[in-house]
């Protein structure tokens, strides 16, 4: 079964400045990776995708993550952050067969003004 | 991009009483479906797989005599909690699979839930 990690429960940043959120999973084949993003009291927002291609996926408000297939991993990126950004940030693959989401633990991202 | 929608946002009834969420792809057909919940400052948790024109798949530890759901249509799944408890309030989350779009997973607004 796919696993997904995200070793950062809390990260904070100073506004304007960049953040890298991490994001490791477990597969030895091709996979889907997925950042969805959850404001307070709010549902998930997809933030970006990787299916296939390009291994460098931009997102809105600015994101972009990277699949990087030998490091199993799909770091979310943002070169400057701003106060609207502070968020729960979630990881997430498909398990095989089904389309059955595994989430990470989900990071909390608080920008300090 | 698609959306998926879910009503109500919030919803607060008393002990024992029966309330339904739905959960509709607004502009894209949906032959499977997902119900998460989500406790203060956790993942989702999955709680069952709706399948349009058959039963619902329910994740172990998950009742589905108290959690039930009907995927009546491509578009809509709804999740009725039955004889509601204080326990079972929580943020309960739908999902679609646009599959045209290489199966990328939408989300609903979330449901709030509150038992009194």
């Amino acid at each position: 079964a796919q696993s997904v990690t995200q070793l950062d429960s809390q990260v904070p940043v100073f506004e304007e400045a960049p953040v890298e959120l991490r994001c490791n999973y477990s597969s030895s084949v091709s996979v889907y990776l997925f950042w969805y993003v959850q404001y307070p009291n709010q549902g998930l927002q997809l933030l970006l995708k990787y299916l296939s291609g390009s291994t460098l996926v931009k997102g809105i408000n600015g994101f972009e993550a990277e699949f990087n297939k030998s490091q199993t991993s799909f770091h979310l990126r943002k070169p400057s952050v701003h106060i609207s950004d502070t968020a729960e940030y979630f990881c997430a693959a498909p398990n095989f067969g089904n389309e059955k989401l595994t989430f990470g633990t989900g990071t909390r991202l608080t920008i300090i003004p | 991009g698609a959306v998926v929608s879910q009503h109500p946002s919030w919803v607060i009834c008393k002990s024992g009483t029966s309330v339904k969420i739905e959960c509709r792809s607004l502009d894209f057909q949906a032959t499977t479906m997902f119900w998460y919940r989500q406790f203060p400052k956790q993942s989702l948790m999955l709680m069952a797989t709706s399948n349009e024109g058959s039963k619902a798949t329910y994740e172990q530890g998950v009742e589905k005599d108290k959690f039930l759901i009907n995927h009546a249509s491509l578009t809509l799944s709804t999740l009725t909690v039955t004889s509601a408890h204080p326990e079972d309030s929580s943020f309960y989350i739908c999902s679609a699979t646009n599959r045209v779009e290489g199966n990328t997973i939408y989300f609903g607004e979330g449901s709030w839930l509150t038992v009194v």
